[in-house]
């Protein structure tokens, strides 16, 4: 079975300073992870995706994200946070390519101080 | 159109009474899934469509729990005897899956049918 954890339910940061979002998961398969990002009264919006390309992916909205498979790990990093990024980012796993059965985690809320 | 629409947006029912969720998925997209997100907590995956077949239903709760899609489009979710715990936001969303090509595919999310079962 597959899970993922993320540290943190509220994460606060002041504008333009580092983001960071963690995002550990549990896969007995090699995993196929993803970033999405939920503002208010919108639907679940794609961020990045890891599907075994290339450890560094970058998204929209000058997010990255890593994998790394020693610490079974895929946090979501973005150098200068913007008042506009604050939304619930959602991390999730999956045993398939494409977007089908996945696992998410609970939630980081993000807020953005001025 | 131009994205998944999903219909109402808001339900409140009773305790009891069967509810039906509707989704208008992108067009062309063959993939469709059901979702259910409950506050405070991650989408929790219900079921998925490809064209007119459920592909996997293992995440339907319980068999008050039922989804239809019989022309590879427009899907129904039904629920019967609704129960205060079904209360949550249900969302739907789309993806055009290419053999082979999995990798390429973005699942497209609606905006949710937030149901309240009182």
């Amino acid at each position: 079975a597959q899970s993922v954890t993320q540290l943190g339910s509220h994460v606060s940061v002041s504008e333009g300073a580092l983001v960071l979002l963690r995002c550990n998961y549990s896969s007995s398969v090699p995993p196929y992870l993803f970033w999405y990002v939920q503002y208010p009264n919108q639907g679940l919006q794609l961020l990045l995706k890891y599907t075994s390309a290339a450890t560094l992916v970058k998204g929209i909205n000058g997010f990255e994200a890593e994998f790394k498979k020693s610490e079974t790990s895929f946090h979501l990093t973005k150098p200068s946070a913007h008042m506009s990024d604050a939304a619930e980012y959602f991390c999730a796993v999956s045993d398939q390519e494409g977007a089908q059965k996945l696992v998410f985690g609970q939630g980081t809320r993000l807020t953005i101080n001025p | 159109g131009a994205g998944v629409s999903q219909t109402p947006s808001n339900k409140v029912t009773e305790k009891g009474k069967y509810v039906e969720l509707r989704c208008d998925p992108i067009s062309g997209h063959t993939a469709l899934y059901w979702y259910r997100q409950s506050l405070g907590q991650g989408p929790e995956f219900l079921i998925y469509f490809q064209g007119t077949g459920a592909a996997d239903d293992s995440g339907l709760p319980n068999d008050r729990f039922f989804a239809v899609r019989p022309e590879g489009s427009v899907s129904t979710l039904k629920i019967q005897r609704t129960e205060r715990g079904d209360s949550a936001v249900y969302l739907c969303a789309s993806s055009l899956t290419l053999l082979g090509q999995g990798a390429q595919t973005e699942a497209f999310f609606g905006q949710g049918t937030r149901l309240t079962v009182v």
